[in-house]
């Protein structure tokens, strides 16, 4: 059965860099068929899509964030991580990593069960 | 940038079937999954590629797409369907990824 586990800091400062980091148990990252993705939810909205990487190094952002994001993995440890930098109070939010399935299209199949990030000073 | 619309809310009474509804420019040409989200959990996939559902999600969701709108239908609504409800799509032109605002579903 597989699981992600988002971890990292629950606090950041404003204008600094949010790291999080997402391990994968169960199965391996490099099997291939899989984008390894990041989505946030800020409070009270709906869903990001952040961006996401296949486990050979390939990467894709959502516009809007691709400027201050870069995910990136490390196959020997079975992570996937997260940089964002110049964070602002706008950037609080539930963060999940979840794994995307690529066929015909793109969907989310295994999900973690989020972390809490809050950017204040 | 692909956008798509979702109504803020829909209301059922137990029992009675619910539908929520996803409209995108040209949708008919792109897979739609559906995801459930309860409050302060995960989301968790319910339909993918239009109308496949999942192992472990009752019949009672389904979905479907002539045209436009997609439609996510869940029959004998009960109390625990209860949840949050996003469509999502991959943009093949962009390699990106879309998901629709959300509806709210509430079980009166």
């Amino acid at each position: 059965q597989v699981q992600l586990q988002e971890s990292g800091p629950g606090l950041v400062k404003p204008s600094q860099t949010l790291s999080l980091t997402c391990t994968v148990s169960g199965a391996s990252m490099t099997s291939g068929g899989y984008y390894w993705t990041w989505i946030r939810q800020r409070p009270g909205k709906g869903l990001d899509w952040i961006g996401y990487i296949f486990y050979s190094g390939g990467t894709y952002y959502d516009p809007s964030l691709e400027s201050r994001s870069t995910i990136s993995v490390d196959t020997s440890k079975n992570q996937l991580s997260l940089k964002l930098n110049s964070v602002t109070a706008a950037d609080t939010a539930v963060f999940y990593c979840a794994r995307g399935r690529i066929s015909a299209s793109v969907h989310f199949d295994v999900w973690g069960q989020g972390v809490v990030v809050t950017v204040s000073s | 940038s692909y956008e798509l619309t979702q109504p803020p809310s829909v209301s059922v009474a137990p029992g009675k079937t619910a539908r929520i509804t996803c409209g995108g420019k040209s949708i008919g040409s792109k897979s739609v999954h559906w995801y459930q989200q309860k409050p302060g959990q995960a989301p968790v996939l319910v339909i993918s590629y239009d109308r496949d559902r999942p192992s472990g999600i009752p019949e009672r969701f389904s979905g479907s797409k002539s045209g436009n709108p997609a439609t996510l239908t869940i029959s004998r609504v009960e109390a625990g369907d209860e949840a949050d409800y996003y469509c999502q799509v991959w943009d093949t032109k962009s390699d990106h990824v879309v998901f629709g605002g959300g509806t709210k579903l509430t079980v009166l």
